[in-house]
């Protein structure tokens, strides 16, 4: 299986910061990188596929980029509807797995 | 638009079958893959498993042991089995679409369903 890490585990930001959040994969999975954003006692919401593609509707403040092992989700200006937790998963191969989340809070 | 609800029993006792359905409307089940995904309270998301043209399946293979994951083309969803259950499959359960089989991202999720396993 291949193991997803991201860092950090938590962080405290405020409104306007640009906040960054880093994605490891265990062995390099191209492109394969997808980020979700999930707010308590919701389901994940799809930001980005493909490691860099921002999906439909989702605003521009959200970033990613990276390719094979290492992958960064950014929010350029960070709004408080962002106030959540943020995880990557890959799909290069099967069982699809997710990183252990980052809980981004005030 | 796509509509995922997921729906079954939220409390299931030790050594016994977790069933669960996923009622699709806006997409058909007979394209794209369809996935069963939990998250312990708390914790993170572990992929069960997916269906793809209505009947063929892939699992994890930490559950592929117990799990059972079919589709019913007249009624356009598809349900979870997960066999003798303790409380490590306590979880919130969620089923999601597939938005792109060769990219693997999901792009519609149901709302969840929590299932706790006690007796």
């Amino acid at each position: 299986d291949i193991q997803m890490t991201q860092s950090p585990s938590s962080l405290s930001a405020s409104v306007g910061d640009r906040v960054t959040i880093t994605c490891r994969a265990s062995q390099t999975i191209s492109s394969f990188l997808n980020w979700y954003q999930q707010k308590s006692g919701t389901a994940p919401k799809l930001l980005i596929y493909a490691a860099s593609s921002l999906q439909s509707g989702v605003p521009s403040r959200f970033s990613g980029s990276g390719s094979g092992t290492d992958f960064t989700l950014t929010i350029s200006s960070l709004q408080p509807e962002d106030f959540a937790t943020y995880f990557c998963q890959q799909s290069y191969s099967t069982p699809l797995t997710f990183g252990p989340g980052t809980k981004v809070d005030i | 638009q796509v509509q995922l609800q997921e729906s079954g029993p939220g409390l299931v006792k030790p050594s016994e079958t977790l069933s669960l359905t996923c009622i699709v409307s806006g997409g058909s089940i007979s394209s794209s893959y369809w996935s069963w995904i939990r998250q312990p309270p708390g914790k993170g998301l572990e992929w069960i498993g997916y269906l793809y043209y209505s009947e063929r399946t892939i699992y994890n293979p930490s559950l592929k042991s117990r799990v059972t994951i079919s589709g019913d083309t007249s009624k356009n969803q598809f349900s979870l089995k997960l066999s003798s259950v303790t409380a490590a499959d306590t979880a919130a359960y969620y089923c999601a679409r597939d938005g792109d089989t060769a990219l693997g991202y999901f792009d519609y999720w149901g709302q969840g369903i929590l299932v706790t396993v006690s007796s």
